[in-house]
């Protein structure tokens, strides 16, 4: 069966600090991947996705990034991280239209 | 755009009772997807309709995929204190099969 794993659960970074969020899918091949950022209490923004190694699409103009180095790793990096980027990541992977999410890592910057 | 209209936006109910939510858009769906999520964890499928009409449970779960193709209901029977969280509907984005768009979310208190 198919699982997907986050780490850390929780990060605690000043502003200006780097960011590195790393996301992986077991037990499947070549799945399209995604990272989504949830603010306290509101719904799903879409940041990221990834049909492919190397292959990242930005879905808002951001100071974050995306990276695909292997076929079921999914990485979010930050130069300097900002006030706003406080929030709950979520990596998702989906092979057709359902998406299935991992468990999530509370970002607190402060 | 295709966006995705939840209501009510929050409920709070007391436990037995049963809920209905419903999610509604201007656009048309062909796909339409239930989907939990319990505080600090990420969202977890529910249920997923894939033709106009359908109705499909899970347990004490039910949704419909509206006719017209532009709404869908989730209801909760029996409702218990761990139906608790933020229930959101999903659709795939037209165009793509691989983009979903959200709703903005039900948010479901139970008391005893």
């Amino acid at each position: 069966s198919q699982t997907i794993h986050q780490w850390p659960a929780t990060l605690v970074q000043p502003v200006g600090s780097p960011l590195s969020l790393e996301c992986t899918v077991e037990g499947t091949s070549n799945p399209n991947l995604y990272w989504y950022r949830q603010a306290a209490g509101r719904g799903l923004q879409l940041l990221f996705y990834s049909v492919g190694i190397g292959q990242i699409s930005s879905e808002v103009p951001q100071n974050l990034s995306a990276s695909r180095p292997q076929d079921r790793q999914f990485i979010l990096s930050s130069k300097k991280l900002l006030l706003s980027d406080s929030g709950f990541y979520l990596c998702a992977w989906t092979a057709g239209v359902t998406q299935y999410f991992g468990p999530g890592t509370r970002l607190t910057v402060l | 755009g295709q966006q995705l209209n939840q209501s009510p936006q929050s409920m709070f109910i007391q436990e037995g009772e049963d809920v209905s939510m419903n999610c509604t858009s201007s656009s048309i769906f062909n796909t339409w997807l239930w989907y939990k999520q319990d505080p600090g964890e990420g969202p977890v499928l529910l249920i997923a309709l894939y033709k106009a009409g359908e109705l499909t449970s899970n347990g004490r779960l039910t949704a419909q995929f509206g006719i017209t193709r532009k709404d869908s209901f989730l209801n909760i029977s029996a409702s218990i204190p761990s139906d608790v969280g933020i229930y959101f509907c999903a659709g795939p984005l037209r165009g793509t099969a691989s983009k979903l768009t959200f709703g903005t979310g039900t948010r479901l208190q139970v008391t005893l």
